[in-house]
């Protein structure tokens, strides 16, 4: 397996744009997990899926953010409008069952200007 | 919050001396993980602890979870430039003890002086 994938790796966007970010979760496992990653407030949790439904979505910011996950092998984070603030590294794990370690995607730099 | 608190922020250590950070939660914890992430990268599972006052060694890092599963140290032994990064704890989430999330501690950053 590739690992978990997401994409794009960099985006640079302007303020009131739509922002999609994907991941592509490794085959098989059931949880797939959403970080924001900042200075000031390090790796935060945003929401996580178990076998596609989402389970805890408290930790998204507002309700420009929105999370789906249509299948087992993808799900995207939204940003609708962006903004500065939400300049950060938004980062895709997944894992298998409670109790396992998590694999991480590579990221995406989010740059909203 | 959702963070566990981890101690300290930020450490500086000339290479070859040693180096230890801490995780600690407010409520029992089924279990915790430590992960590390170098810069410019993404966080990297190390291992895993389940056990109270479990012990688990890896080379030059020594990990321990603590008799009432409450914290959590890692100790890295004659520090090398390769060490160089952040690590993280992570576990159940502190508040709801959900063993199904996973939710990280504020992270500790390590900088190797050669």
């Amino acid at each position: 397996d590739a690992g978990v994938i997401q994409s794009p790796r960099h985006e640079v966007t302007e303020m009131g744009q739509e922002v999609t970010l994907r991941c592509k979760p490794i085959s098989g496992h059931d949880y797939l997990f959403w970080y924001r990653q900042t200075m000031m407030r390090g790796l935060e949790l945003l929401i996580y899926f178990n076998n596609n439904v989402p389970i805890d979505d408290s930790g998204m910011p507002e309700d420009r953010f929105s999370a789906k996950m249509p299948n087992a092998s993808f799900s995207t984070l939204k940003i609708q409008p962006s903004e500065p603030r939400d300049s950060a590294v938004y980062f895709c794990a997944s894992r298998t069952g409670q109790n396992t370690e998590a694999f991480f995607g590579q990221g995406t730099r989010l740059t909203v200007v | 919050g959702q963070q566990v608190m981890q101690i300290p922020q930020y450490q500086h250590v000339q290479e070859g001396e040693d180096f230890t950070t801490y995780c600690n939660s407010s409520t029992t914890l089924s279990n915790i993980q430590w992960y590390k992430q170098r810069p410019g990268g993404h966080p990297v599972f190390l291992i895993q602890l389940v056990k109270s006052g479990e012990v688990k060694k890896q080379k030059r890092l020594t990990f321990q979870f603590g008799e009432a599963k409450k914290n959590s140290s890692l100790h890295i032994t004659a520090t090398q430039t390769t060490d160089v990064g952040t690590y993280f704890c992570a576990g159940p989430s502190p508040s709801s003890g959900s063993a199904r999330q996973l939710t990280f501690g504020s992270g500790t950053q390590l900088t190797v002086l050669p």
